[in-house]
Formats: C-alpha cells, sequence, structure tokens
C-alpha cells in the first residue's frame, strides 16, 4: 500500500522568508508519479507540480521549487521569498498503478502555510 | 488540459435527504474519480467511476451510499444517500488527461447536511 507523510501540521512564516514543506512516501512500485497541490482558502484545488519516478531532476518555476531524492523517499518543496498570496494549504500526493491497473492519488494529510505580512 | 465543471457549487441539506452531484468534463476521459474531503482534513478517494462499467469503491465506501453514474465519457454523478452530518464534505471530481500523467480536479461541491 502507498502511503504519503506530511509530518508539518502548519507552518508560519514571515513575507520574504524561505520555506520548505516536508513530504516523504511510500510505496512498493518502481513507477510512480508524485504531485503537489494548493488549496486556498477559496478551497479549489491547484495543480503545481508533477515527477515521475525515473526523473530525479530538481525543478525550479519562479519562486518555486522541488527536490526529489528517491534515495530517502522524499519530494519537498521550497518557496523562496514567501508572499502572503502564498498562504494555503499544500497537498503531497502519490500516484500508482492500482491492481486493477487504473491510477489515483494518494494524498498526505497536507501542511497549512501561513504567511504573515 | 481537461476543464472540469460540478454541480451544485454547494448546497445544504437535511438529514435523511439525497444529494446527487454532476460532474462535467470538457473532454472525452477514460476514467473519472470521486474524492470526499472532510473539514480540516485531506483528500480521500471514495470510488474510480469507468464507463460502461460499475464503479470500483474504496475501502470505508459502499454502493448504497454513494451510488455513481458514468453514462458516457464526459460525464459523471455521485449521490450522496441519507444523509447525516458526518457527510458535510467538500466532494470533488477527478480525472486523468489522455496520456494518464496529469490529474485534473473539478472546483468541488461543498455539502453541509443539518
Amino acid at each position: 500500500a502507498q502511503k504519503v507523510t506530511q509530518a508539518q501540521t502548519e507552518i508560519s512564516v514571515v513575507e520574504k522568508e524561505d520555506v520548505t514543506l516536508d513530504c516523504v512516501y511510500e510505496t512498493r512500485d518502481t513507477t510512480y508519479y508524485l504531485f503537489w497541490y494548493k488549496q486556498p482558502p477559496s478551497g479549489e484545488l491547484v495543480f503545481l507540480i508533477r515527477r515521475n519516478s525515473f526523473d530525479e531532476q530538481n525543478e525550479i518555476s519562479g519562486r518555486y521549487s522541488w527536490n526529489f531524492q528517491k534515495s530517502t523517499s522524499s519530494f519537498n518543496f521550497t518557496i523562496t521569498a514567501s508572499q502572503v498570496v502564498d498562504s494555503a494549504v499544500y497537498f503531497c500526493a502519490l500516484s500508482e498503478f492500482m491492481d486493477t491497473g487504473r491510477r489515483a492519488l494518494t494524498f498526505g494529510s497536507g501542511t497549512r502555510l501561513q504567511v504573515q505580512p | 488540459s481537461a476543464v472540469i465543471s460540478q454541480k451544485p457549487s454547494r448546497d445544504i441539506c437535511q438529514r435523511g435527504t439525497s444529494l446527487t452531484i454532476q460532474c462535467q468534463v470538457d473532454s472525452q476521459v477514460t476514467m473519472m474519480f470521486w474524492y470526499r474531503q472532510q473539514p480540516g482534513q485531506s483528500l480521500t478517494l471514495i470510488a474510480t467511476a469507468n464507463q460502461g462499467s460499475e464503479a470500483t469503491y474504496e475501502s470505508g465506501f459502499v454502493i448504497d451510499k454513494f451510488p455513481i453514474s458514468r453514462p458516457n465519457l464526459t460525464f459523471s454523478t455521485l449521490t450522496v444517500s441519507n444523509m447525516s452530518p458526518e457527510d458535510s464534505s467538500i466532494y470533488l471530481c477527478s480525472v486523468t488527461d489522455s496520456l494518464d500523467y496529469e490529474q485534473y480536479f473539478g472546483p468541488g461541491t461543498r455539502l453541509t447536511v443539518t
């Protein structure tokens, strides 16, 4: 069975600080996908990134960066120079093939990020 | 990318009644998923809905409580039956794209049961 752990329940930072959200996963599959989603107070889920298990290159998109390390089963997310608009709940998720061949997401419990002005 | 709409966006229902949530996608997709997000919690998969076959339910979810229809490749419904306050949640529809890589989510239906 797959599992995603986000140990940080809530993080509070002051604007312009850097912040890293941790994600640790468990899976027995060799092929899988990892995702990060943002859920602002309005409730919709905003897709941020997808990474497959064969691509360990780190990725940077503006102020966002992701560090994927298979050796430690981690897929951490860093926001540089945080802004108030970054305040949201962030979910890490894992997708692998199920016994019926379908692919569904297993979500972590989420990390609530509060960025204070 | 797939664009997903859900109806209703929110509803307040009385205990013991049922509510049907609609999910419409702007392109044909093989698999659609229904998730539940209870207040302050993460998302939990309810079931997978494949066109032309019965939905596959996750542990803890049963067809009598959450019947699902999938009449074609762009539409699905989830019914929350005989509701209780514990069913108060956001219900989200989700699809995978044609290459089965990205997973997109609808805006959600916020249900409150009184």
